[in-house]
Formats: C-alpha cells, structure tokens, sequence
C-alpha cells in the first residue's frame, strides 16, 4: 500500500524557513517523479515544486523560485522542500505527491496518490 | 501558463440526478487533462486521467470526454458519498495548472 506521511508544518514568522518532509513507503520510491502541491486556506490546489524520480531535474512555480527547494533522497524514502524567506502568502496546506511516471512532466504525469498534508502558517 | 476555466463554482442537487462540470483550456493540452476529487478535509484523489480514462477502483458513475480544448467531468448518478470539491489539472505544459474546482453539494 502507497503511504505518503508528510512532517515539518508549523508556525513560522515572515522572512523566515522550514523544512517540510514526506516519507514514502510501498513503492519503488526512486522510480517515480514526485511534486509538492499547496492549498492556501479556503482557496484551490497550486502546484508548487516537482523532482525527477533520480532528481536530477527539478521544476519551481514562480511563486517560489528562488526561495522553495526541492530535493529527494532515495536511500531515505523521502522528499523535501526547504522553504526560505516565507511570506503571508505561503501559508496553506502542503500535499506531497507521486506521479505515476519518472519524470514530473510529459505523460503519464499525474498525481496518483497523496499525502495527508502538513499545515504552514506564516504569520507575525 | 495555460489557464483552467472550470465552470460552475459550486452545484447543488438531488441524489441520483446526472451532474456535469466543465474545464475549457486556455490552449490546446491534448488529452493531457485529469480531474480530482477532495472531500472535505481529505487529500485529493485521482478519478479520471487522459481526459476520459477511469482510474483503477472508482466507481464507473464517473466518467470524463474531450472536445477540443473543452473537457467534461460526468456524475452519472449523483450520490451522497460524492459531496466534494472536483478540480481539473492540465499537464500539457509546465506548470502543471490546476482549475479553480466545483464544489458539489446534496440538495
């Protein structure tokens, strides 16, 4: 059974970072693309960072580029975003998600299955 | 970016009625559509991906088609268990963009 668990949510002043994980179990973590998607509160999905199966590719929206990373490691089973200099705006819900493909982009890319999700609030 | 017009915001009506949202691109995507459900405090969930291919285990009052840039998502037989909100997602181009989704209710 796929299980994604994602961990580092919390409360964060402006300016400031986290680290968000997903630890992933009952598949072959190295062979499938993995993207982080985010909910702001009451709001709809945005897509926010994407990585290879190897990682040796990765994808930021522009909402974060320059201040999200996202990175895997694949001895570990697990996904991250290092997130910098938050802002008001980046306060949502955080899903991790396998797509069904190695790559992020291209067919077959869909989100098959999701995390529970991990709560980032960012506020003074 | 390629922009996801989803279309109604909300819907309400009765058990067993046939629902239909519609999800036009701002260019042409192929078939490269999917469409999610999200309950309520729940993660999304894949339904239908390539624009009309069921996923493995939903239930097959779902059902999606294509016609050029325009994309529908059918409820064949709306049931209380489906109150939800349901988004399309395109993946014809980076970045991956989503609609602004329909929330479905029970009238």
């Amino acid at each position: 059974e796929v299980q994604l668990l994602e961990s580092g949510g919390g409360l964060v002043q402006p300016g400031g970072s986290l680290r968000l994980s997903c630890a992933a179990s009952g598949f072959t973590f190295s062979s499938y693309a993995m993207s982080w998607v985010r909910q702001a509160p009451g709001k709809g999905l945005e897509w926010v960072s994407a990585i290879s199966g190897s990682g040796g590719s990765t994808y930021h929206a522009d909402s974060v580029k320059g201040r999200f990373t996202i990175s895997r490691d694949n001895s570990k089973n697990t996904l991250y975003l290092q997130m910098n200099s938050l802002r008001d705006e980046d306060t949502a819900v955080y899903y991790c998600a396998k797509q069904r493909v190695f790559s992020y982009y291209g067919s077959g890319s869909y989100f098959d299955y999701w995390g529970q999700g991990t709560l980032v609030t960012v506020s003074s | 970016d390629i922009q996801m017009t989803q279309s109604p915001s909300s819907l309400s009506a009765s058990v067993g009625d046939r629902v239909t949202i519609t999800c036009q691109a701002s260019q042409d995507i192929s078939n490269y559509l999917n469409w999610y459900q999200q309950k309520p405090g729940k993660a999304p969930k894949l339904l239908i991906y390539d624009a009309s291919n069921l996923e493995t285990g939903v239930p097959s009052r779902f059902s999606g088609s294509e016609s050029g840039t325009d994309f529908t998502f059918t409820i064949s037989s709306l049931q209380p268990e489906d109150v939800a909100t349901y988004y399309c997602q395109q993946y014809d181009n980076l970045p991956l963009t989503f609609g602004g989704g329909t929330k479905v209710e029970i009238k």
